[in-house]
C-alpha cells in the first residue's frame, strides 16, 4: 500500500511570493490534514479536509487556505509569503471521520523563503 | 486549549539500556494518545495509540505506553533500546470530538550509543 505522497519535496520562494503544496492520501482515505513544523515552534496542526470540506483549522492567519479535490488529494496555499513560513510542511491523511484518528504523514515539502 | 509536555529534550543511551520517554497531557475530557517516531532522513511513522480499553498498549519494535489517567500521562517505555532506535520520538493527544487536530509534544531526541 503506497504512503501519503507530497510534491515537491523542496520549494523556495521569495518573500511576497505564493506557494502551493500538494499531498495525495493513502488510498481508501478521505481525511487530510497538514502541519507546520517549524524551527523551535515544533508541529503544528494547520488545515483539516473531509470528503471536499473544510473541517477545522488551526491558528494561523488567512492566507494560509487549501483544498480538497474529489479525488481527496489536496492543495495548501500559501499566500503573501513571509519569512516567517520557512518550514516543513507536512501532509496526513486519515479513514474517514468517525472510524479512528490515526493520522499517517507524507515525507513534507520543505519550504524555504528568502 | 489542550498541550502536551515531554520533558526530556535529549537522551543518550547505550545499547541494551531501558527507556521511559514522559509525556503529560493537559486536558479534562476524554482523549486518543500517540507516540509517532521520526527515524534520521524519514517521515514520521505512528509507534503505538491509545483509544480506550486496556491502559498498556504495545506497538511496534517492541515499545510500549501506559496510559495513566489520573497523572494525565502516557509514557513510552523499552525495556532495551537498539541503536536503530536512534530517532525523535513525538508524544500527541486528540481530545475526543476534539475536530482531529493532532496537538504534538516538543518532542525527544534519543540518541543510542553502541
Amino acid at each position: 500500500e503506497a504512503g501519503v505522497t507530497q510534491s515537491p519535496t523542496h520549494l523556495i520562494k521569495t518573500r511576497g511570493q505564493q506557494a502551493t503544496l500538494r499531498c495525495s492520501p493513502i488510498s481508501g482515505h478521505t481525511s487530510v490534514y497538514w502541519y507546520q513544523q517549524a524551527l523551535g515552534l515544533g508541529l503544528q496542526f494547520l488545515l483539516w479536509y473531509d470528503e471536499g470540506e473544510e473541517r477545522n483549522r488551526g491558528n494561523f492567519p488567512p492566507r494560509f487556505s487549501g483544498r480538497q479535490f474529489p479525488n481527496y488529494s489536496s492543495e495548501l496555499n500559501v499566500n503573501a509569503l513571509e519569512l516567517e513560513d520557512s518550514a516543513l510542511y507536512l501532509c496526513a491523511s486519515s479513514r474517514e471521520l468517525g472510524r479512528g484518528y490515526e493520522q499517517y504523514f507524507g515525507p513534507g515539502t520543505r519550504l524555504t523563503v528568502t | 486549549a489542550q498541550s502536551v509536555s515531554q520533558h526530556n529534550h535529549h537522551v543518550i543511551l547505550s545499547e541494551a539500556a531501558s527507556l521511559e520517554l514522559g509525556c503529560n497531557y493537559s486536558y479534562g475530557g476524554t482523549v486518543n494518545l500517540f507516540w509517532y517516531v521520526q527515524y534520521p532522513g524519514q517521515h514520521l511513522q505512528l509507534l503505538l495509540k491509545y483509544f480506550s480499553g486496556d491502559p498498556l498498549v504495545k506497538g511496534i519494535k517492541g515499545f510500549e505506553a501506559e496510559f495513566i489517567k489520573s497523572k494525565f500521562s502516557f509514557n513510552l517505555r523499552k525495556p532495551s533500546v537498539q541503536w536503530s532506535d536512534t530517532a525523535e520520538y513525538f508524544c500527541a493527544v486528540i481530545p475526543t470530538g476534539g475536530g482531529n487536530k493532532l496537538t504534538f509534544g516538543t518532542g525527544t531526541q534519543l540518541k543510542v550509543e553502541l
